[in-house]
């Protein structure tokens, strides 16, 4: 079936370098992607969205890129600090309407 | 206000009692949602609310049992749980359901013994 997964389990990388987080999806309809971070024992956090219409999306320290043409997703954080150390999720909104549907999610580990 | 707010954060019960997981939101949201986590893995969907009515069950055994009584709540009632039914379950929320950001709750852990 359609699913969205995610290139890599466990992410390291020093404090203050920058991060990337990777998400292949496979549903084509998809027309909306969110990023979680989901730190120990809490529930998942927002972090930005993107719709399909756009290629990139930045907030805070973060940004988004989409690329629909290979169907990927990815997450950028700069300059990252050990309060980043989460396990993050990519989620699809299905094109059931409103099946929000995670990815396999990565553990980035900050080392100080 | 942005708070998804879940009740009990913890919970533990036998395999023949009965219990409710409670979720609560004052955002004004229509669409609500159930998910339930295993450790390392992402969160599954099991239930979608919409404007109170059941819009999506994610073929979930009938030992869970949802219920939206208003806008602001959503409950999950359990029964004859099985030990592998412990995970953390997670309430979302979302303005309407179609293409707006989620917020969730901390979740509640449930353990079956």
């Amino acid at each position: 079936g359609e699913s969205v997964g995610l290139h890599l389990p466990t992410l390291s990388v020093q404090e203050g370098d920058n991060s990337i987080i990777n998400c292949a999806y496979s549903n084509s309809a998809s027309d909306y992607f969110i990023w979680y971070k989901q730190e120990s024992g809490k529930g998942p956090q927002f972090i930005i969205d993107i719709r399909s219409n756009m290629d990139k999306r930045q907030g805070q320290r973060v940004t988004v890129l989409l690329n629909k043409t290979v169907k990927h997703l990815s997450l950028q954080i700069a300059a990252t600090q050990p309060g980043d150390s989460a396990v993050y999720f990519c989620a699809e909104l299905g094109n059931a309407g409103n099946m929000l549907t995670f990815g396999g999610g990565t553990r980035l580990m900050v080392k100080p | 206000d942005t708070e998804v707010t879940q009740t009990p954060k913890h919970l533990v019960m036998g395999m023949t009692n009965k219990k409710s997981l409670k979720c609560e939101q004052h955002m004004g949201h229509r669409a609500m949602y159930w998910y339930k986590q295993k450790a390392k893995k992402p969160p599954e969907l099991m239930f979608v609310y919409s404007y109170e009515k059941l819009s999506i069950n994610e073929s979930v055994p009938s030992r869970f049992s949802p219920e939206c009584p208003n806008s602001s709540l959503l409950n999950l009632h359990l029964h004859a749980l099985q030990p592998e039914d412990s995970a953390l379950y997670l309430c979302a929320s979302s303005l309407t359901g179609t293409g707006t950001e989620a917020f969730f709750g901390q979740g509640t852990r449930l353990t079956v013994v």
